[in-house]
């Protein structure tokens, strides 16, 4: 089966960077994806790693190493709209089901 | 373009009843697959669809079963609720992608 571990809560400051951090353990890996989800609102997809390395969108990156079987978001430029849940995810193979962490609470304050 | 829609958005039943939950897809999306999130378990895969076929299908009893009809559009059904089954139901569709489009739950009470 797979798991995978991320902290349950963060706190940061708004204008700051915050990493959450995503280690697994999967039979496989396809891939690593990350999801954002404000209170009462629906997961929306915010990154995908299949290979090592980092891969940036906007004030978001997500890093993978895969030997390590470990990932993160980095969130730059912190707004207090990015207080919310973020998930990892992954897939140990194609087609498999894409199975989700426990997600972490992140809180921006001022 | 509409996203994925969920209906009903809120139901409330008791011990024993059963219930029938809708997703529509974005369209052109043939992969649609659902998710039970109760509070500190993240979202719990359910099942997956594709092309009316179920591809995949998560560790929940048999209680919990679903279709997928020829428009794309699938159903999830519920018998006999039990207390614990009180959960947001997320639905996600994609083009067999990894990015999914979720819809926004349908809020299950079991009294």
């Amino acid at each position: 089966g797979q798991s995978l571990e991320q902290p349950s809560e963060v706190t940061a400051v708004e204008g700051a960077i915050v990493q959450i951090n995503c280690t697994y353990q999967t039979s496989g890996f396809y891939g690593l994806s990350w999801y954002q989800q404000h209170d009462g609102g629906a997961p929306t997809f915010l990154s995908y790693n299949a290979l090592d390395g980092l891969e940036e969108t906007g004030r978001f990156s997500s890093f993978l190493s895969r030997s390590d079987s470990y990932g993160y978001l980095l969130l730059q430029e912190l707004q207090m709209k990015d207080s919310a849940s973020y998930f990892c995810a992954v897939r140990d193979a194609g087609n498999t089901p894409l199975v989700f962490g426990k997600g972490t609470r992140l809180s921006v304050i001022a | 373009k509409a996203g994925v829609t969920q209906t009903p958005r809120y139901l409330i039943k008791t011990r024993g009843q059963q219930v029938t939950l809708s997703c529509s897809p974005i369209s052109g999306h043939r992969s649609v697959s659902w998710y039970q999130q109760t509070p500190g378990q993240g979202l719990q895969f359910l099942f997956e669809y594709f092309s009316e076929t179920q591809r995949n299908k998560g560790n929940f009893p048999g209680r919990f079963s679903g279709r997928q009809f020829s428009n794309s559009r699938s159903e999830m059904n519920v018998s006999t609720l039990e207390l614990g089954d009180s959960a947001l139901y997320l639905c996600a569709s994609s083009l067999n992608t990894e990015e999914q489009f979720f819809g926004p739950g349908t809020r299950l009470t079991v009294l």
